[in-house]
């Protein structure tokens, strides 16, 4: 069971150039985010998605793009790189949303992450 | 902005000694997490306690809620050198998101 995943892990661009960063789950999760974390910051949600289909924002969504058009996938894009954006993404996802019940249902299942350096 | 904000950010143990995180949030709460997060990986879920629920235990792991200061505490017991790690806490406070905390960076020495 692999949980979830995330391609690459490691990634160099130059600014102005696109990426897309790709995360898969295995366990039939309703519910998928992107996350980013930066030194002193802590994680920071820049999209979510509660279905296939559907996406919304979060707190840091500008710069960004996602697409859940299946399932067990959840693309986060960069269109313009710039070097703000270098950081360490984090994919998770989840059976329940967060804030309607409180079981092991809602607890977030991370990826390894994705080393995103932007020159 | 972040909701929970860990206290302290940096803590070094002795192996065998006891560790104590705190976390204050801002807002009500739905319930609230604790997440571990090895060096270069990525978070691993501890424990989670509900609003309603004041203390609850997980093995080596004790964590504490007190809604009426909007703060929770994670105790580690009888660390050891593997819970080198950094600890972090979430906060739902309703919708679909949780938001994390700055974290706590321990060290655990043998």
């Amino acid at each position: 069971n692999a949980g979830v995943t995330q391609t690459p892990k490691f990634r160099v661009l130059k600014t102005g150039q696109s990426m897309t960063l790709l995360c898969a789950q295995d366990m039939n999760h309703e519910y998928m985010y992107w996350y980013r974390q930066d030194p002193g910051m802590g994680l920071r949600l820049i999209h979510y998605s509660v279905g296939e289909g559907t996406t919304a924002k979060g707190e840091v969504p500008d710069g960004y793009n996602v697409s859940r058009l299946k399932k067990q996938n959840f693309l986060l894009g960069l269109e313009s790189a710039a070097p703000s954006q270098t950081s360490v993404y984090f994919c998770a996802s989840s059976r329940a949303p967060q804030g309607v019940i409180s079981s092991g249902a809602n607890v977030l299942t991370f990826g390894a992450g994705s080393r995103l350096t932007v020159l | 902005s972040q909701q929970g904000e860990e206290d302290p950010q940096a803590l070094s143990i002795q192996e065998g000694e006891n560790a104590t995180m705190n976390c204050s949030y801002k807002t009500s709460i739905n319930n609230l997490q604790w997440y571990r997060q090895n060096s270069g990986r990525g978070l691993v879920h501890l424990i989670l306690i509900r609003s309603n629920e004041r203390e609850k235990h997980s093995g080596r792991l004790r964590v504490t809620l007190d809604t009426s200061k909007k703060s929770s505490s994670l105790l580690i017991t009888a660390s050891r050198a593997a819970d080198t790690a950094s600890y972090f806490c979430a906060t739902a406070e309703g919708g679909n998101k949780l938001t994390f905390g700055t974290g706590t960076q321990l060290k655990v020495e043998l």
